[in-house]
């Protein structure tokens, strides 16, 4: 199976703040990469496909990077809405494996 | 609007048969699409249990597959998770989602907001 390892597993961040989020796989994985926004009681949303793709109506203050093994998820400008748990997923190879989750908070 | 609902029994004994149902509101579950489970165990990171397009394929986490099927139901446009001797270690809060296509298999782009199962005596 295919490990995705997130960093850091929580901050703490102003409003304003740029935050960057960091997960690699164990293996290439080209840019099959993907991240999820899971706020409490709310269903999981799709933020970014394929690495860089921005999903319809997700803000553009997201946004995401990488290729092969190394990926990163950036808030340009952190907004209270945006306080939740971030979790990378590869869909580059089955079984589909998710990184254990960055919990976003705000100082 | 494209809308997920999980629903299920909450609790279930050790040993027993969890199931679980996925109504979807919006959308045909037959006009394609796979259809996914997915759970998250408490203080754990999601898990991927498996997918299925409802006329043809279905891919499951084989570390489940002995023990689960997902099937879908097009007359009553819902999609069920069945999960065979259920142990404590499948306690969790269980998602469905669909896949974004065919060229995206592996992406989820709609989710319900979850269901939680209790395996407990």
């Amino acid at each position: 199976d295919i490990q995705m390892t997130q960093s850091p597993s929580s901050l703490s961040a102003s409003l304003g703040d740029r935050v960057t989020i960091t997960c690699q796989a164990s293996q290439d994985i080209s840019q099959s990469l993907n991240w999820y926004q899971k706020r409490p009681g709310k269903a999981p949303k799709l933020l970014i496909f394929h690495s860089s793709i921005l999903q319809t109506g997700v803000p553009s203050r997201f946004s995401g990077s990488g290729s092969g093994t190394d990926f990163t998820l950036t808030i340009s400008s952190l907004q209270p809405e945006d306080i939740a748990t971030y979790y990378c997923q590869q869909s580059g190879d089955f079984p589909l494996t998710f990184g254990g989750g960055s919990k976003v908070e705000i100082k | 609007q494209v809308h997920l609902q999980e629903s299920g029994p909450g609790l279930v004994k050790p040993s027993e048969t969890l199931s679980l149902t996925c109504s979807v509101s919006g959308y045909s579950i037959s006009s394609g699409h796979y259809w996914v489970w997915i759970r998250q165990s408490p203080g754990k990171g999601l898990e991927w249990i498996g997918m299925k397009y409802l006329s043809g394929n279905s891919y499951y986490n084989p570390s489940l597959k002995s023990r689960v099927t997902i099937s879908g139901d097009s007359s009553k446009n819902q999609v069920s998770l069945r999960l065979t001797s259920v142990t404590a270690a499948d306690t969790a809060e269980y998602f469905c989602a669909r896949s974004q296509g065919a060229a995206s298999l592996g992406v989820f782009d709609i989710w319900g907001q979850g269901t939680v199962a209790i395996v407990s005596a």
